[in-house]
């Protein structure tokens, strides 16, 4: 049964790095059919996609633009895991984060971390 | 960016009763249109894919219509757990984009 279990800090000050990381099982990070995405959720914003990273025969990344310039989403095999990097936050980007996989159906979302309650506040 | 707009925002049914629940994409996104479920403090649950296909485990009173710009979930008779919020999402377009939700509350 496939899991997502995301990790990381729930309070980031403003101007520095939100880091998170998705750790996966029952599936692989290096699978030739899923995407390892990142998607927010805040009540300004609603949900918001914000990347993903996928391998097929070599990795791939693919960001929102309106997060494009702040964002990195890495993989580490040896671990199985996923992580975000999102960087100079401001309050705005309070938000509850979810990791999630997609491919497997169709391009939808189909397993979902718990979901990560990240504040930017001093 | 393609704009995905629900209505209503807010849908009092009581137990029992059909909801209907109405998404509209602001350019097509063909039938690449998929439906979840949120209940307070979880994840999203996916529920219909492919605009009209449920995902394993998901009830027969839960259907999805539509093509385009035009999309529709309706559930035939509200059970107690299905008072949660819904969500659209299409992936037909880069970057993929949801809809702001509908919640469906008790009457």
């Amino acid at each position: 049964q496939e899991q997502l279990q995301q990790s990381g800090p729930g309070l980031v000050k403003p101007s520095q790095t939100l880091s998170l990381t998705c750790a996966i099982s029952g599936d692989s990070v290096s699978s030739n059919r899923a995407s390892w995405n990142w998607i927010r959720q805040s009540p300004s914003r609603g949900l918001e996609w914000l990347g993903r990273t996928y391998y097929r025969s070599k990795w791939y990344y693919d960001y929102t633009p309106s997060v494009s310039s702040r964002i990195t989403i890495d993989a580490d095999t040896s671990k199985n895991q996923f992580s975000l990097q999102l960087n100079s936050v401001t309050p705005e980007d309070t938000a509850v984060y979810y990791c999630a996989r997609s491919g497997h159906i169709e391009e939808t979302y189909d397993y979902w971390g718990q979901g990560t309650l990240v504040t930017v506040s001093s | 960016e393609i704009l995905m707009t629900q209505s209503p925002a807010t849908l009092s049914v009581s137990p029992g009763e059909r909801a209907t629940l109405s998404c509209r994409a602001s350019q097509s996104v063909t039938s690449k249109l998929a439906w979840y479920q949120q209940k307070p403090g979880q994840a999203p649950r996916l529920l219909i894919y492919g605009a009209s296909t449920r995902t394993t485990g998901i009830p027969a009173r839960f259907s999805g219509s539509g093509s385009g710009t035009e999309f529709t979930l309706t559930i035939s008779s509200l059970q107690s757990e299905d008072f949660a919020v819904y969500y659209c999402q299409q992936y037909n377009n880069w970057p993929r984009t949801f809809g702001q939700g509908t919640k469906v509350e008790i009457k």
